[in-house]
């Protein structure tokens, strides 16, 4: 299974700033996901980063809002842009999308917006 | 569409007795299935996968789930719950063959395991 970690662990912050949020993992993998899980929901989709290509992102979430890099096989960042405290949840990054593999996560950042 | 249903909120189960957190599915083709545990301030963890062949599915920490193509579920169970199996269970779908490789998950399942 791939070791996934993310920095920052947690972090508080004002509104109108931005926050990026790093997730490293342990070998090189074609599709890196980026998740939200709001305080006691479920986790949702934001986007799909694939190296050498633009992120895919899901309904509800824009690039604007939510920039993506992806600049190598191991590493991707998301950046939570102009920040409100609706943003405050937990991020986390995940890995494994072959219809087969199993999709492992990192430990997540938990962002509280104030 | 691929969706996941957790009709359950919480449950609650004395230590010792088996436990289970139910799930149902909706896909278009065949699914994968799959169950997560997220511990207090903790990621996701892995706790097995339902791809073919045999419909009961062994994991880790003693949890088994079954598949049941005819009612559509994918139940977690283990025959003795312990204390530290309190946390929140996630069940979640891939749609084999739609083309879309991402996960669908429920809204999870808070499993409280008394002493």
């Amino acid at each position: 299974s791939a070791v996934i970690s993310q920095k920052p662990s947690r972090d508080i912050c004002q509104r109108g700033t931005s926050l990026t949020i790093q997730c490293q993992v342990d070998s090189q993998v074609t599709m890196m996901f980026w998740y939200r899980q709001q305080p006691g929901q479920s986790l949702t989709l934001i986007a799909t980063a694939n190296q050498g290509s633009e992120a895919t992102y899901e309904s509800g979430f824009v690039i604007d809002k939510f920039p993506i890099s992806r600049p190598n096989l191991t590493f991707s960042t998301l950046t939570v842009s102009n920040m409100s405290p609706e943003d405050s949840s937990i991020y986390l990054c995940s890995v494994g999308g072959n219809e087969r593999e199993t999709q492992y996560f990192g430990p997540g950042t938990r962002l509280l917006v104030l | 569409a691929q969706s996941v249903a957790q009709p359950e909120d919480q449950v609650n189960v004395a230590e010792g007795n088996p436990l289970t957190v139910k799930c149902t599915y909706s896909v278009s083709g065949n699914p994968y299935l799959f169950w997560y545990v997220q511990y207090p301030n903790r990621g996701l963890q892995f706790l097995l996968k339902y791809i073919t062949g045999d419909n009961l599915v062994k994991g880790s920490y003693g949890f088994e789930a079954e598949f049941n193509k005819s009612q559509t579920s994918f139940h977690l169970k283990k025959p003795s719950a312990l204390v530290s199996d309190s946390a929140l269970y996630f069940c979640a779908v891939r749609d084999i063959g739609s083309g879309y490789s991402t996960l669908t998950f429920g809204k999870g399942t808070m499993l409280l395991v008394s002493p």
